[in-house]
């Protein structure tokens, strides 16, 4: 069962924002969120990862509500090379038995 | 962050053979994962490759059809046997830094006809 539910696709055009929002209801206390992001023919490449409330990287922005049950991605002023599939994942990476289970994840398509 | 290298990069096997896939991480890591990825679909966890033990396949999947080796902390193997053409996907190999996320190879395209 995926712990989480990301819209299937998006589309944008080179120096917009795009916000990806990413439902995990059941997320659990210690469970962290990280998003990845996947060119065709290669592996998915970390992105970012938060707790809560917000965390800002040269790459994106996480925001994270106080329920903790969506998270955003934003990624400001898009490329053409931004096109990708995005997945959002929550666990715990403290946790011994941890493993990344990865959801279907959002096709970004950005039109020049 | 960890580099880790995979071979083959690609290959086309002939149905009822087996090809094993290589991982080499560039650092010591307690824990690598196998993941199968076929076109235009997400990642699907196989197994998790723990050093000294045996490796803990997900549902769907048994140790029969992906053995898999780890012989100590920098190094794994998957073998994908007695394929066939459902067989043909990507496998990719990943390792955890924790709190850095998880690092992937580059997969390894397989085409079995």
């Amino acid at each position: 069962l995926a712990k989480t539910t990301q819209p299937i696709s998006m589309d944008s055009y080179e120096g917009q924002e795009v916000n990806i929002t990413c439902s995990h209801n059941n997320i659990a206390t210690n469970d962290y969120i990280t998003w990845y992001q996947q060119f065709p023919s290669q592996g998915p490449r970390f992105i970012i990862q938060g707790y809560k409330t917000k965390v800002t990287n040269e790459v994106a922005s996480l925001f994270i509500p106080a329920d903790r049950k969506s998270s955003t991605l934003s990624l400001p002023r898009v490329s053409l090379s931004d096109t990708a599939v995005y997945y959002c994942l929550v666990g715990d990476e403290k946790d011994s038995s941890y493993k990344l289970i990865f959801g279907s994840g959002t096709r970004l398509l950005v039109r020049p | 962050s960890a580099v880790i290298s995979q071979k083959p990069s690609r290959d086309i096997c002939q149905r009822g053979t087996s090809l094993t896939i290589q991982c080499q991480v560039d650092s010591q890591v307690t824990m690598m994962f196998w993941y199968r990825q076929q076109p235009g679909q997400s990642l699907t966890l196989i197994a998790t490759a723990n050093q000294g033990s045996e490796a803990t396949y997900e549902s769907g999947f048994v140790i029969d059809k992906f053995p898999i080796s780890r012989p100590n902390l920098t190094f794994s193997t998957l073998t994908v046997s007695n394929m066939s053409p459902e067989d043909s996907s990507i496998y990719l190999c990943s390792v955890e830094d924790r709190g850095s996320g998880a690092f992937f190879g580059q997969g390894t395209r397989l085409t079995v006809v």
